[in-house]
């Protein structure tokens, strides 16, 4: 099984509806993250939580807002999804590195959203 | 501004030659780390190799090699002997303290096709 594991894995939804994307890990980490993927644009980092008490906002949280349950568990949710919310998501842990940890970020298998 | 740029959308090489991916960074935090990713078509995020600010000589991991240039603020990826299975885009990315917490910044990405 997956380290990180994101569902759903492929979504398509309208516009208006409310959508979840959820993000579990074994890894034991305490920073989890939030990134979407478009063409030409890179990663670009939606929130971030580094620990359940902790939620922060990346570059483009505009209409996103997520949750962390629990230390593994960190959701993202569109509450009103649009057509430029289609995007490839990704969910990423990290530790914070030090005692020769370099701290890389590690990835789910992404999911895929389209907003018709 | 641009956190990290790389300039390079798109770079073909022959297979068995090496080549140059690459990536400036700026940022005014004196610690900081660099971080190669590889994304095949299939989409996974895959972590390639590592740099930090205070390293002293270049990372290798491989045929993996970084040309870190502090100065210069530019951190290249050079791939040795490439292979067909190097084909992906490769992203490059910055972890930098911003407000007392870590944030992992990406590139826009260089996609890389080998050639037979």
């Amino acid at each position: 099984d997956a380290d990180v594991t994101q569902t759903p894995r492929n979504r398509i939804t309208k516009t208006g509806k409310r959508i979840m994307l959820e993000c579990s890990q074994t890894k034991g980490h305490d920073r989890m993250y939030w990134y979407r993927q478009d063409p030409g644009l890179g990663l670009q980092l939606i929130y971030y939580s580094f620990d359940v008490k902790d939620i922060n906002k990346g570059e483009i949280s505009d209409g996103y807002s997520v949750s962390r349950q629990a230390q593994a568990k960190f959701s993202l949710s569109l509450e009103s999804a649009i057509p430029n919310q289609t995007a490839l998501y990704f969910c990423a842990t990290s530790d914070s590195g030090g005692q020769g940890r370099i701290g890389e970020l590690f990835f789910g298998e992404g999911s895929r959203l389209t907003v018709l | 501004a641009q956190k990290i740029t790389q300039t390079q959308p798109g770079m073909f090489v022959q297979e068995k030659e090496a080549v140059t991916l690459d990536c400036t960074y700026d940022t005014s935090d004196p610690s900081y780390g660099l971080f190669w990713y590889k994304q095949p078509s299939s989409g996974e995020m895959i972590f390639l190799i590592y740099q930090g600010s205070y390293d002293q000589q270049n990372a290798t991991e491989g045929r993996y090699s970084l040309n870190f240039q502090k100065a210069r603020k530019s951190d290249n990826l050079v791939i040795s002997a490439s292979q067909l299975g190097d084909s992906a885009m490769y992203f490059c990315a910055m972890r930098e303290v911003t407000s007392g917490t870590y944030k992992y910044i990406f590139g826009t990405g260089t996609r890389l096709k080998v050639l037979a």
